[in-house]
């Protein structure tokens, strides 16, 4: 069956970085577009970055724009969330998600937690 | 930056109908998707393409998209139907995926 799993995830002081790992398996990963979606504790989703099936495009949210970067692998199957400059705002449970090929994310991992604090 | 507007709240008694609205400009040109997420857990696709129920979903969820408006639809809610949801769409350009604000359903 389709599983993400992420990792990477830590407690981190402003101003540095941290790359995130979600690895894919249970489907043809590079057919499909990856996002990363994150949610602050005790808030709502907000959407991070999409990278294209082949990593032709990549687009990002207006918080993260300039210091995170979107990457992926084909190979191994797995995307990546290089983030820089680090915020306490950027504190937050981090998802991979898939775009299913009707539209929507279908599918879900468990999360990585970032936690930015000095 | 293009927003998504979501009531933070709506309560039902069980058996009965909840309605969740999310309203955008863009929705006339944008599909809509919906989610549900229980605490602790990820969320899950509900609908999409504005009116859609993926395989596995309930009949219970329906939903609709009418001009700037698209609701949500869940008849003859249940308990487990307690949860945070959430619309997701795009900008007019598609290329900033969106959210609502979350939504709290309590039955």
């Amino acid at each position: 069956q389709v599983q993400l799993v992420e990792s990477g995830g830590g407690v981190v002081l402003p101003g540095t970085s941290l790359r995130l790992s979600c690895v894919a398996s249970g489907f043809s990963f590079s057919d499909y577009g990856m996002h990363w979606v994150r949610q602050g504790p005790g808030k709502g989703l907000e959407w991070v970055a999409v990278i294209f099936y082949d990593g032709s495009k990549t687009y990002y949210g207006d918080s993260v724009k300039g210091r995170f970067i979107i990457s992926r692998d084909n190979s191994k199957k797995t995307v990546y969330l290089q983030m820089t400059n680090l915020r306490a705002d950027d504190t937050a449970l981090y998802y991979c998600a898939r775009v299913w090929q009707r539209g929507g994310f279908d599918s879900w991992g468990q999360g990585t937690l970032v936690t930015v604090s000095s | 930056s293009y927003e998504l507007t979501q009531p933070p709240s709506v309560s039902v008694s069980p058996g009965q109908t909840a309605r969740i609205t999310c309203s955008g400009d863009a929705l006339p040109d944008q599909y809509v998707f919906w989610y549900q997420q229980r605490p602790g857990q990820a969320p899950v696709l509900v609908i999409y393409k504005d009116t859609e129920r993926p395989p596995g979903i309930p009949e219970r969820f329906s939903a609709s998209s009418i001009g700037t408006m698209a609701t949500l639809t869940i008849s003859g809610v249940q308990a487990e139907d307690e949860a945070d949801y959430y619309c997701h769409s795009a900008d007019s350009t598609g290329t900033s995926v969106v959210f609502g604000g979350r939504t709290k359903l309590t039955v």
